[in-house]
């Protein structure tokens, strides 16, 4: 059983798009997390989410809206899609907040964005 | 800002040889230290490291961390080919539920 899913794997778009990338977590954990991974392989979190309430909202355009209708989910719309928003996306999820110390990963959404 | 800096950014070896990765940071509220190991897709957990000098160890990876200058070490021992991967540190400053992450350390160990 897959701990953290993510769909799609892969997102193939026009700029100027609309799309929305799906996660689920069945570990019965509080927190969720969406993190961004660009081509040099830099991790970055983007917005954290503990028991469907949003704790981190690093610096992200808001284009990017995550919507968590309950714990086990958080998933993130993104509006308008840009050349840079091309990136690796990884959900992950944590026993709760403050015990990132095992951050379980999804395996990812690759985007381009054309 | 918190910072995590790895190095070397790569590095190739042959199968058998010893490497050392090194990871530096500069954080206002350090509380722990984390290796993870990317290979294709997900980054899988390694370590964590919350004292220094004590080296945590599997099998024929260990970690450890000085907190007086701030760096921890990642040795793998005999290397395989299955250890190719992207080596990710990650400190925990307790600020907020965030992992800071380095740009990780790509491995490729060649036959």
């Amino acid at each position: 059983d897959t701990a953290v899913s993510q769909t799609p794997k892969y997102l193939v778009t026009q700029m100027g798009n609309d799309k929305s990338i799906k996660c689920e977590q069945n570990l019965g954990h509080d927190t969720m997390y969406w993190y961004k991974q660009d081509s040099k392989k830099f991790l970055k979190i983007m917005f954290s989410y503990n028991n469907k309430e949003l704790i981190i909202n690093e610096t992200v355009p808001n284009r990017f809206s995550p919507k968590s209708p309950d714990k086990a989910h958080l998933n993130l719309h993104i509006n308008s899609l840009e050349l840079g928003d091309s990136a690796v996306y990884f959900c992950a999820s944590s026993q709760a907040w403050g015990f990132e110390e095992k951050l379980f990963f999804g395996s990812g959404t690759q985007l381009s964005v054309l | 800002e918190d910072k995590v800096v790895q190095s070397p950014l790569s590095l190739v070896v042959h199968e058998g040889d010893t490497v050392t990765l090194n990871c530096s940071y500069e954080v206002t509220n350090f509380r722990s230290l984390l290796w993870y190991k990317q290979e294709k897709k997900a980054p899988t957990f390694l370590f964590m490291l919350t004292s220094s000098g004590i080296e945590k160890k599997s099998g024929r990876l260990s970690s450890i961390l000085d907190k007086k200058e701030l760096f921890s070490i990642l040795n793998i021992t005999a290397t395989q080919t299955g250890d190719s991967a992207v080596y990710l540190c990650a400190v925990d400053s307790g600020t907020a539920s965030k992992l800071t992450f380095g740009t990780g350390t790509r491995l490729q160990v060649t036959l």
